[in-house]
């Protein structure tokens, strides 16, 4: 069945540290990703996205890394701050058809001042 | 640029109820979808409309329906409300659909009661 898993519900770190989210996902039909920022009594706030023609894509601080042969995805976060602290999503979708998104539970994570 | 509208915010039903939730896209998207989001878990897909048509509908009963209007706006009704269907739904907009990052908006908070 379709499923879109993270390896790690929860994640601390140091203010100024290096973030890793990683994501696991299942269909291999899937062809494009995207992960999303969610505060606390807000929606999910785009971030970034790949598709599956890409191994790495790097935006503002951000950096996504997908590894087809393992069905795996990554979010890197650069010198992380207080306000990256919040719940990360990671999502699959399709580039052709329904714009349908399969989102995993999320990752939870605090920055420590 | 004002980014997904929804409304109401917050809305509480009893059981067997119907309601209905509003959403204004991004100006210039054509594609509105809708998730439902149980607390802890990740968005759920429950439809999506490109002008105007329907063009993907998730794992949910017929009590759910949309439709979307002319100036791309949406609605989500559901009927016979449950307990169950506590949640946040939240709604997002596209340019033109599949593969395209999606813009969400902050939701409404439905409670039944």
């Amino acid at each position: 069945g379709e499923s879109v898993g993270l390896h790690l519900p929860t994640l601390s770190v140091q203010e100024g540290d290096n973030s890793i989210i990683n994501c696991a996902y299942s269909n291999s039909a899937s062809d494009y990703f995207i992960w999303y920022k969610q505060e606390s009594g807000k929606g999910p706030q785009f971030i970034i996205d790949i598709r599956s023609n890409m191994d790495k894509r790097q935006g503002q601080r951000v950096t996504v890394l997908l590894n087809k042969t393992v069905k795996h995805l990554s979010l890197q976060i650069a010198a992380t701050q207080p306000g990256d602290s919040a719940v990360y999503f990671c999502a699959e979708g399709s580039q052709g058809g329904s714009e349908k998104l399969v989102f995993g539970k999320g990752t939870k994570l605090t920055v420590n001042p | 640029d004002a980014g997904v509208t929804q409304s109401p915010t917050h809305l509480i039903k009893t059981r067997g109820q119907h309601v209905t939730l509003r959403c204004s896209p991004i100006s210039g998207h054509k594609s509105v979808s809708w998730y439902q989001q149980v607390l802890g878990q990740g968005p759920q897909f429950i439809f999506q409309y490109y002008e105007k048509e329907e063009r993907g509908r998730g794992n949910f009963p017929d009590r759910f329906s949309a439709r979307q209007f002319p100036n791309y706006s949406s609605e989500l009704n559901v009927n016979a409300l449950l307990l169950g269907d506590s949640a946040l739904y939240l709604c997002a907009s596209s340019w033109q659909g599949s593969g395209q990052p999606q813009h969400f908006g902050d939701g409404t908070r439905l409670s039944i009661l």
